[in-house]
């Protein structure tokens, strides 16, 4: 059983849609995750980033991390084109931040 | 602020032959981490460098290396090359006091023949 799976994807969602992007982890000493974005051919960009369990708000994103049922959740409102990439969950028990381990990435399409 | 540069961003290598690949993080970070991304596997983690010393491994056989200078700047260097070592290749640098926040670079695709 891999770490942390995601659905891959695609999700193909119109202009305006709530968008919820959902992974599960298997190991209990992680302790911080994060969302990352990564558009076609560039580096992923950290999106949110929450420790334990608990809700983030930033702008039109959300995370969820819900540690009883070990599942991490990204919820994005009013969904726009600019919000068409690929979104990957992380997660570690390394206090630094540093070691990542990613969810394979679900693919994201929003059309106008 | 200059983000975190790779070089180079393409390469074609055969079977056998060995790669280095070059990570300038972002100035004042001491951190350097890299990653293997493939569509198979996704990103996995390979090594974390943090003031020229590995803190972190991931789980990759020992033709995988890297090395931290101390400028910060870093190479990865995969010797004997195998078909299956064809990916995109991220550094990514963060700041010693880290809330988790990465900085990517665009990556080194390198494709084994």
């Amino acid at each position: 059983q891999k770490e942390v799976e995601q659905d891959p994807g695609p999700l193909s969602v119109p202009e305006g849609a709530i968008v919820s992007l959902n992974c599960t982890y298997s190991n209990s000493a992680f302790q911080y995750f994060m969302w990352y974005r990564q558009y076609s051919r560039k580096g992923p960009e950290l999106l949110m980033y929450t420790y334990s369990s608990g809700n983030k708000e930033d702008g039109r994103f959300t995370a969820q991390v819900d540690k009883s049922s070990k599942y991490i959740s990204l919820f994005i409102r009013d969904s726009q084109p600019s919000d068409s990439a690929t979104y990957l969950c992380a997660t570690t028990a390394n206090q630094a931040g540093t070691a990542l381990i990613f969810g394979k990435g679900t693919t994201l399409s929003v059309s106008s | 602020k200059a983000g975190v540069t790779q070089t180079p961003r393409y390469l074609i290598k055969t079977r056998g032959q060995q790669v280095t690949l070059s990570c300038s993080p972002i100035s004042g970070h001491r951190s350097v981490s890299w990653y293997q991304q493939t569509p198979g596997q996704g990103l996995q983690f390979l090594f974390e460098y943090f003031s020229e010393t590995q803190r972190n491994k991931g789980n990759f056989p020992g033709r995988f290396s890297g090395r931290q200078f101390s400028n910060s700047r870093s190479e990865m260097n995969v010797s004997t090359l195998e078909l299956g070592d064809s990916a995109l290749y991220l550094c990514a640098s963060s700041p010693a006091t880290s809330s988790g926040e990465l900085f990517f670079g665009e990556g080194s695709r390198l494709t084994v023949l």
